[in-house]
């Protein structure tokens, strides 16, 4: 079980809005900033979201995160199919003193 | 573009010692942060702990007691050791570099699978 929490699997078709939630405790993303990481099939993950809602250079203004209390939630609008991946939400858990992921999100384009 | 390359042995005996190099190229390892991370098959991300570039380190509570990282400023190296392998301990293990000790993962390695097995 992971420390934080994401749904398994989401959605979507073509051109659509995606969510993606990730909710944990006031230690972990109640008390610093979430980052986001999208795996494609067979790769390393490539860091997507920092800071809660920076992109890093080179990703898409398509992909969005925000954060509110203690959940964190990524947006990708216009959904394309080569964005079928795992997502994992990520924070440096206070209690731990260490950095937790979330059990990932398999996105699939319809 | 900074590029990090893992290197080990592919196949482990229960209770032996894991060691893995992660070599960064096209950057210094200096001012930053390097991580180990590991995926076992079908599951998520676990972070290991990570050195930083002055050799401060910091583990995973739950691997603390075997896990030992070192780092080597002169070839641009760092290093994992997991020592009493069991076959919970087949992953994919990935290093990652840190801008910070708080900051995201900004630059992976391709990973490389261990596999214990007697």
């Amino acid at each position: 079980q992971s420390v934080l929490t994401q749904p398994p699997s989401a959605s979507g078709t073509p051109g659509q809005r995606v969510t993606i939630s990730c909710s944990g405790s006031s230690s972990k993303i109640g008390s610093n900033p979430v980052n986001w990481y999208q795996q494609l099939p067979g790769t390393a993950p490539k860091l997507l979201i920092y800071s809660n809602n920076q992109r890093p250079s080179g990703v898409p203004d398509r992909f969005s995160g925000s954060k509110s209390g203690t959940s964190a939630s990524l947006a990708i609008s216009g959904l394309q199919s080569e964005d079928e991946a795992y997502f994992y939400c990520s924070a440096w858990d206070d209690s731990l003193s260490g950095w937790v992921f979330g059990g990932g999100t398999k996105l699939t384009v319809l | 573009q900074v590029q990090l390359q893992e290197s080990g042995p592919g196949l482990m005996r229960p209770s032996e010692t894991l060691p893995l190099t992660c070599t960064v190229s096209g950057g210094s390892i200096s001012s930053y942060y390097w991580s180990w991370i590991r995926q076992p098959p079908g599951k998520g991300l676990e972070w290991i702990g990570y050195i930083s570039y002055s050799g401060s380190t910091h583990y995973n509570p739950s691997l603390k007691s075997r896990v030992t990282m070192s780092v080597d400023t002169s070839k641009n190296q760092f290093s994992l050791k997991l020592t009493s392998v069991t076959n919970a301990d087949t992953a994919v293990y990935y290093c990652a570099r840190s801008p910070g000790a708080y900051s995201s993962f900004d630059v992976w390695g391709q990973g490389t699978m261990v596999t214990v097995s007697s």
